[in-house]
């Protein structure tokens, strides 16, 4: 198992532009979590999947943002209409069901950057 | 609210000598875990360390060592023989029930 993967790793989009990321978590991991980290920030939390099944949303996700696992594996996060504020990097995480206690696997993020 | 305050924004350290980091939270809860990040340069967060709240041992991790006050809600990390590698923004994370809330963390600096 390679851990945590995103993809892309950086993506630069014009303002107003639609962008998706996607999160392959360990495969084991039943939950997956995004957050979204500004510079010299702490990671925002933002939402989490149990298998194919979106629990919590944070109020950070507005209409914009929109979060997939459809089949309980990988996930995706589309930001549609693209705002300056927008740029960040999103993190993703998986973890056991119950295995909270240990804390999560951090992927290494996607750059996103709205010119 | 949960809450979780790093009130160091930024330390430094010479390498070989020890830093302790500062971290405090809030929260009604009896039972919680508490975590200590690294993020490195490269941007992947790495868990450090852990603690569970009802353990009153210290939890330790080889260099790495925590100061768990629950009474003061209050879990400093210790990072002893500082070596250029310790380099990175270290987050504080409380966990409770299902989802992180981190700290706005401290960016370490050891000097050679």
């Amino acid at each position: 198992d390679t851990g945590v993967s995103q993809d892309p790793r950086h993506k630069i989009t014009k303002r107003g532009q639609n962008v998706t990321f996607r999160c392959d978590p360990i495969s084991e991991h039943n939950r997956l979590y995004w957050y979204r980290q500004t510079l010299g920030q702490g990671p925002e939390f933002l939402t989490y999947f149990q298998n194919e099944a979106q629990l919590e949303k944070s109020r950070l996700l507005s209409d914009r943002f929109s979060a997939e696992r459809p089949k309980g594996s990988f996930s995706t996060l589309e930001i549609q209409r693209t705002e300056q504020g927008d740029s960040a990097m999103y993190l993703c995480a998986s973890s056991l069901e119950g295995g909270q206690a240990y804390g999560y696997t951090f992927g290494s993020g996607t750059r996103l950057t709205v010119v | 609210a949960q809450t979780v305050t790093q009130s160091q924004p930024e330390m430094s350290v010479q390498e070989a000598e020890t830093v302790t980091l500062s971290c405090t939270y809030d929260t009604s809860e009896s039972n919680y875990y508490l975590f200590w990040y690294k993020q490195p340069p490269s941007r992947q967060m790495i868990l450090v360390i852990r603690q569970e709240a009802y353990k009153q041992q210290n939890a330790t991790e080889n260099r790495f060592s925590v100061n768990f006050q629950k009474a003061a809600k209050s879990f400093s990390l210790k990072i002893s023989d500082s070596q250029l590698g310790d380099t990175a923004m270290y987050f504080c994370a409380f966990m409770k029930p299902s989802k992180l809330v981190f700290g706005a963390g401290t960016i370490l600096r050891v000097k050679s």
